[in-house]
């Protein structure tokens, strides 16, 4: 079955420190795999997307990801945070030739100043 | 990006009440998404409109009936609903299928008492 894992539900870095967010996923197809971030109060917008060529894949707001097929991995990287980075983050996998979108639990983000 | 508007942002309904929830898109998608976020848990996809043809319906309770009159608005109409249906209902568009980013509303609060 097609799976999404955010193995750490909250996580704490001060403002300046690098940051990773791991996902792992499940799929037994090429995966189409997004990076989501979440405010308080609101929707979620797309940081980035991955399907297919380089695997370093940039997105907005000065985020990366790479896409490590052997690990079945997509993490999410952001070489120095800002306080208004403090949210929540969802990896999600889509499901090709479907409209379905499997979305991991979310890793919150605390940011300290 | 605001192109989805979701109204209301809050409700407080009783287990015997009937109220909708209303999702308006102004991009020109052609896909409409229903999708529930409760705390702890991944968001759970509810229906998906494309073109106005329901394409997906992931084994959803009765208790809730969406409905796409054309391919910018989309409503969810709630009767009967239980306690454990309160969570945050977050509706989507995209351009197309999976493969295309979402685009999501800042979700409706639904309390059931």
């Amino acid at each position: 079955a097609q799976s999404v894992t955010q193995p750490d539900i909250h996580i704490t870095v001060s403002e300046g420190a690098s940051l990773e967010l791991r996902c792992n996923y499940s799929y037994g197809a090429t995966p189409y795999l997004f990076w989501y971030v979440q405010s308080p109060g609101q929707g979620l917008q797309l940081l980035l997307k991955y399907f297919s060529g380089d695997t370093l894949v940039q997105g907005i707001k000065g985020f990366e990801a790479e896409f490590k097929r052997s690990q079945s991995s997509f993490n999410l990287r952001k070489p120095s945070v800002h306080w208004s980075d403090a949210a929540e983050y969802f990896c999600a996998v889509g499901l090709s030739g479907t409209y379905k979108y499997i979305f991991g639990t979310g890793t919150r983000l605390k940011v300290l100043a | 990006e605001t192109g989805v508007t979701q109204t209301p942002r809050h409700l407080v309904m009783g287990m015997t009440n009937k109220k909708s929830l209303k999702c308006e898109q102004h991009l020109g998608h052609n896909a409409m998404y229903w999708y529930k976020q409760s705390a702890k848990k991944p968001l759970e996809l509810m229906f998906v409109y494309s073109l106005e043809e329901r394409v997906e319906n992931n084994s959803v309770p009765s208790r809730f009936s969406p409905e796409c009159p054309n391919s910018s608005h989309l409503f969810l109409h709630l009767h009967t609903l239980q306690p454990e249906d309160s969570a945050l209902y977050l509706c989507a568009s995209s351009q197309g299928a999976v493969g295309e980013k979402l685009f999501f509303g800042s979700g409706t609060q639904l309390s059931v008492l």
